[in-house]
């Protein structure tokens, strides 16, 4: 099955700095990947995702990047501000054929400091 | 819409004693998983269900047992719960036809066990 690798697994910076979480996957055929931010105590919740024939995404102070050759992906946050502060998650998906799942890494806790 | 609901946000239960997490989603997705967060930890899958009618073990499954009741509601089975198990359940859906679907995520259970 698939296996997502995530790194660092903490992350500290200074705001206006930028931050970047890597994450490499194991299964060729993962066609879809989003990341997910997950504040204290609450759900998970979609921030972006990229498709396997997209090689970068943008969505104001967010990106993410991928490079299907190497298979891994990474989430750039620009301009980095305190309520950036959680835990940030990625994941891949094979689709259909392995039920639609998602497979998640092991998370980045991130900490934005005034 | 409501999304995806959970029931109930909080539970403790005694080692030995039994119990179901309820899910429900409104989004007439195909595809419901369950998902267990340890403090400080990832996500990991405990069962999910491709479509209606099917059910499948994911990473964790032992100690736990599913319900897939119709296309809306999909039930987590506690039978002889145990420390091990305290944890918070995270229940999710995705639309299944496509490659591309967010997942979306409940509120979560926060179940304690003595």
């Amino acid at each position: 099955g698939e296996n997502v690798e995530q790194h660092p697994s903490t992350l500290s910076v200074q705001e206006g700095d930028s931050a970047v979480i890597k994450c490499t996957y194991s299964d060729s055929a993962s066609n879809y990947f989003p990341w997910y931010k997950q504040e204290l105590g609450k759900r998970p919740q979609l921030i972006i995702d990229i498709r396997s024939n997209v090689g970068e995404k943008k969505d104001q102070r967010i990106a993410v990047t991928l490079n299907k050759t190497a298979k891994h992906f990474s989430l750039h946050i620009t301009e980095t501000q305190p309520e950036d502060s959680a835990v940030y998650f990625c994941a891949a998906s094979p689709g259909w054929a392995a039920g639609n799942k998602l497979t998640f890494g092991g998370g980045t806790r991130v900490l934005v400091k005034p | 819409n409501a999304g995806v609901t959970q029931t109930p946000k909080f539970q403790v239960l005694k080692t030995g004693q039994s119990m179901t997490l309820q899910c429900a989603q409104d989004m007439n997705h195909n595809s419901m998983y369950w998902y267990r967060q340890d403090p400080g930890m990832g996500l990991r899958l405990i069962y999910y269900s491709a479509s209606e009618g099917t059910t499948d073990k994911g990473e964790v499954p032992n100690g736990y047992n599913v319900s897939r009741l119709n296309k809306r509601e999909f039930s987590l089975r506690l039978e002889s719960a145990a420390p091990s198990q305290t944890s918070v359940y995270f229940c999710a859906s995705r639309e299944l036809a496509g490659a591309y679907n967010e997942q979306f995520f409940g509120p979560g259970t926060r179940l304690t066990v003595l």
